[in-house]
């Protein structure tokens, strides 16, 4: 069974205080990685897709990379508008119409205080 | 560019009563199609998906079932509601491999 773990739970940062999110994952061959932002009371926002161990992808203040158990969403000098959940999925690289599915994590609260 | 609409963004509906959530996906064809609920504390929770007009997978035994009665239109419906049924439902789309983009959710409260 595929498992997604994120943690911590929840964090809280001083704006400007960089830090990293953690997503240690379970899956019999990984076809794909994903991370999303989740606004209180909105659908997730896509926000990358890692494929490969030693793969990074940057988009602004963050900075997503892979390793074969688990993935780093890094936070570079953070702003009060980053404060979102943000969650973790893996797409397992099975045969079939169940290979589309995606299993999430539960996602890490973070809050950027000014 | 591809956009997924989700209707309503609100829902309080009594035990008993039935209910229809719909999605549309504009500016792609064939997508696959998802309904995810989403409880406090226990993340995002599959229940359907659809990779054709006409072709529905369950994950988990319930109360609800799903339709692709159009290649960009997925429902969600239940005959008779019950309280365990309340949470954030979230239809997305994705096309083959790839992520998944979702709409902005329906909060459905049985009371």
């Amino acid at each position: 069974e595929d498992q997604v773990t994120q943690s911590p739970e929840a964090l809280r940062l001083q704006e400007g205080e960089s830090s990293s999110l953690n997503c240690s994952y379970t899956v019999s061959g990984l076809r794909g990685l994903f991370w999303y932002r989740q606004d209180p009371g909105k659908g997730p926002e896509f926000l990358f897709t890692l494929y490969s161990a030693g793969e990074e992808k940057e988009k602004e203040r963050l900075k997503a990379t892979l390793t074969k158990k688990e993935s780093f969403l890094h936070i570079t000098a953070p702003k009060p508008e980053d404060s979102a959940t943000y969650l973790c999925a893996v797409q397992a690289a099975y045969s079939g119409a169940g290979s589309y599915q995606l299993t999430f994590g539960k996602g890490t609260k973070l809050s950027v205080i000014p | 560019s591809q956009t997924i609409h989700q209707w309503p963004a609100t829902l309080v509906q009594p035990v008993g009563s039935p209910l229809s959530l719909e999605c549309t996906v504009e500016g792609t064809s064939n997508p696959n199609l998802y309904w995810y609920r989403q409880a406090a504390g226990r993340g995002l929770q599959l229940l359907f998906y659809s990779v054709g007009i006409g072709q529905i997978s369950s994950e988990v035994p319930q109360n609800l079932s799903a339709s692709r009665p159009q290649d960009r239109q997925f429902i969600l419906s239940s005959k008779k509601l019950l309280l365990s049924d309340s949470g954030f439902y979230l239809c997305a789309w994705s096309q083959g491999f790839t992520e998944a983009f979702f709409g902005q959710g329906t909060r459905l409260t049985v009371v």
